[in-house]
């Protein structure tokens, strides 16, 4: 079956700098990428996604990007701020037309020191 | 858009007792529900994928007879704990599949703390 890892478990950045937490993937069918951000103590939010005809997606302050060859993801946060801090968990689906099935990966613990 | 609601957000009860968790979806209609186990510090722990109006599939290691899974509507799911025990002391997360963001995109709840004692 599918396999996420994640990595780092922990990074700790200065408040204006860039974070980068990268994941990677063992199944070739799964087709959909979303990336949560989940505060103590509640339900994890979804930041962004990208699906696996798409290298690249941003949102403002948020990037991702995908390299099916070789089976990775990144999220990319640039001009950190402290409410950034939170643990993000990425993620890999083969999609509703499957089971749409999430495989989690261990998760990144982000503090953004002001 | 896409809000997941689950009640009771906090509960402990004793030992042997059943405990039942709603999840809603308040503006959408959800043809497919998950459930999620989460220890603390830990990655979320996929227990149940829920359909309306059908059995829900248990992941392997998950005993369905003591976590109940009802799916009665596409805006409705219960987990019911039965017999609790405190091992099962745990954040249980629901997240559905559906919302407008994409038919891949799931919007969780914002969890349920379980305190047995």
């Amino acid at each position: 079956g599918e396999n996420v890892e994640q990595h780092p478990s922990t990074l700790s950045v200065q408040e204006g700098d860039s974070a980068v937490i990268k994941c990677t993937y063992s199944d070739s069918a799964s087709n959909y990428f979303p990336w949560y951000k989940q505060e103590l103590g509640k339900g994890p939010q979804l930041i962004i996604d990208i699906r696996s005809n798409v290298g690249e997606k941003k949102d403002q302050r948020i990037a991702v990007t995908l390299n099916k060859t070789a089976k990775h993801f990144s999220l990319h946060i640039t001009e950190t701020q402290p409410e950034d801090s939170a643990v993000y968990f990425c993620a890999a689906s083969k999609g509703s037309s499957n089971t749409g099935k999430l495989i989690f990966g261990q998760g990144t613990t982000l503090q953004v020191k002001p | 858009g896409a809000v997941v609601s689950q009640h009771p957000s906090r509960v402990i009860c004793k030992s042997g007792t059943s405990v039942k968790i709603e999840c809603r979806s308040l503006d959408f209609q959800a043809t497919t529900m998950f459930w999620y186990r989460q220890f603390p510090k830990k990655s979320l722990m996929l227990m149940a994928t829920s359909n309306e109006g059908s059995k829900a599939t248990y992941e392997q290691g998950v005993e369905k007879d003591k976590f109940l899974i009802n799916h009665a509507s596409l805006t409705l799911s219960t987990l019911t704990v039965t017999s609790a025990h405190p091992e099962d002391s745990s954040f249980y997360i629901c997240s559905a599949l559906g919302a407008s963001g994409g038919p891949d995109t799931q919007y969780f709840g914002p969890g349920t703390r379980l305190t047995v004692l």
